[in-house]
């Protein structure tokens, strides 16, 4: 199956530092999305970017798919971005299936 | 969001016992999921529903029983579960399969004793 690394595993931010998380893949993809899971489970939505560049307020994410990979960046952080960021893409050849990478688990301290 | 919600959000059960995990979508999606999060590792894909009918199975123990009444609602029956299967059971949905950005429920924390 399609190989999806995030980096770095985990970070540690002082509130208002930028900070950019990477993903890579091993296949060439036709859905790739960025997710937030706060500490409750709940996962969030933050991209759907399976080429391009998209920005939302004070995130934004690139994804070059010829390269395969993507970029998270996350501006003057805050507190409450803290959680484990997942990216997780569907190969083309795949159908359905969405493989998910093991995460970015960052820290903002006030 | 409430565009995809679960029941329960906590459950706790004996190895012995049957119990049944709910999904409903309330965003007329026509694709639903499974997915299980154990801890500290990534979300692994379960089952995959395509208008109530089962397009993926991915090499699930039978004692994870999925159904899929209609488009809006996914169930997820459980019976002589193992202690390994706790996990944080997650459904999404998305208006269909393939290529599609898919919308996540809060989840069911499981516990097996």
């Amino acid at each position: 199956g399609i190989q999806v690394e995030q980096s770095p595993p985990d970070l540690i931010l002082q509130e208002g530092a930028n900070s950019t998380l990477r993903c890579n893949f091993s296949d060439s993809v036709n859905n790739l999305q960025w997710f937030h899971q706060n500490p409750w489970g709940q996962l969030i939505n933050l991209f759907y970017i399976p080429s391009g560049t998209k920005q939302n307020g004070r995130l934004s994410a690139t994804t070059v798919a010829t390269e395969r990979y993507s970029l998270l960046y996350i501006s003057s952080s805050q507190t409450t971005d803290s959680g484990v960021y997942f990216c997780a893409v569907e190969r083309e050849t795949s159908g359905s299936r969405l493989t998910f990478g093991e995460g970015t688990q960052l820290t903002v301290n006030p | 969001e409430t565009g995809v919600t679960q029941t329960p959000r906590h459950l706790v059960m004996g190895m012995t016992n049957k119990k049944s995990l709910k999904c409903e979508q309330h965003l007329g999606h026509n694709a639903m999921y499974w997915y299980k999060q154990s801890a500290k590792k990534p979300l692994e894909l379960m089952f995959v529903y395509s208008l109530e009918e089962r397009v993926e199975n991915n090499s699930v123990p039978s004692r994870f029983s999925p159904e899929c009444p209609n488009s809006s609602h996914l169930f997820l029956h459980l019976h002589t579960l193992q202690p390994e299967d706790s996990a944080l059971y997650l459904c999404a949905s998305s208006p269909a399969t393939r290529s599609y950005e898919q919308y996540f429920g809060p989840g069911t924390r499981l516990t097996v004793t």
